[in-house]
């Protein structure tokens, strides 16, 4: 079965770096794109990135644009997502995602879901 | 950016019941709509996606309708394992935004 296992939380200081994993099995990892999504405690959730199967294409959303990046190594069946410049508001549960459909462009369905990984970030 | 927004933004319901829930695009996104319920404590779980389809395994009480700007999820007899809260996310074009949530508990 689909099985996603995110790593790499903690809590890190404003300003500092900081990189997610997120371990895949269970289905053939190089044909789906992959999300990223984030919920800061006790709020909703919010889309973060997403990478096409072949890692050709990428989206961000606006509050991390050009602070995160979206990752991913087929050949280890692992997706990465890489945030610089941290702040106060990145504090959240980071849970990545599987699309649901093998195309070009993802579909942003998100069929599975990992458990999450907690960042905090504080001085 | 497209904006969701869902409502109401929560409601007391009891077991038994049927609950409705709207969600509302600030641009028309056709079909590109999906629907995530999360428990406390755990992941989102995918419902229903393209505004009706849904998901296998989900049980049948569960059904959406709807395109454009407005899509509704409806919840016929609620059962105890419903109490949650229910997200909706369009997939019409990034960034793939999520409505606020409804949360839905025992009256």
């Amino acid at each position: 079965q689909v099985q996603l296992v995110e790593s790499g939380g903690g809590v890190v200081q404003p300003g500092r770096s900081l990189r997610l994993s997120c371990a895949a099995s269970g289905f053939t990892f190089n044909t789906y794109g992959m999300h990223w999504v984030r919920q800061a405690p006790d709020k909703g959730l919010e889309w973060v990135a997403v990478i096409s199967y072949d890692g050709s294409n990428k989206y961000y959303a606006d509050s991390v644009k050009g602070r995160f990046t979206i990752s991913r190594d087929n050949s280890k069946n692992t997706l990465y997502l890489q945030m610089n410049s941290l702040r106060a508001e990145d504090t959240a549960v980071y849970y990545c995602a599987k699309d649901s459909t093998i195309v070009v462009v993802p579909a942003a369905i998100l069929e599975y879901w990992g458990q999450g990984t907690l960042v905090t970030v504080s001085s | 950016d497209i904006q969701m927004t869902q409502s109401p933004s929560s409601l007391s319901a009891s077991v038994g019941d049927r609950v409705s829930i709207t969600c509302r695009a600030s641009q028309s996104i056709s079909s590109f709509l999906n629907w995530y319920q999360q428990r406390p404590g755990k992941a989102p779980k995918l419902l229903i996606s393209a505004a009706s389809n849904l998901q296998s395994g989900v049980p049948s009480r569960f059904s959406g309708n709807g395109s454009g700007t407005d899509v509704t999820l409806t919840i016929t007899s609620l059962q105890a394992e419903d109490f949650a809260t229910y997200y909706c996310q369009q997939s019409y074009r990034t960034p793939f935004t999520f409505g606020p949530g409804t949360k839905v508990d025992i009256k």
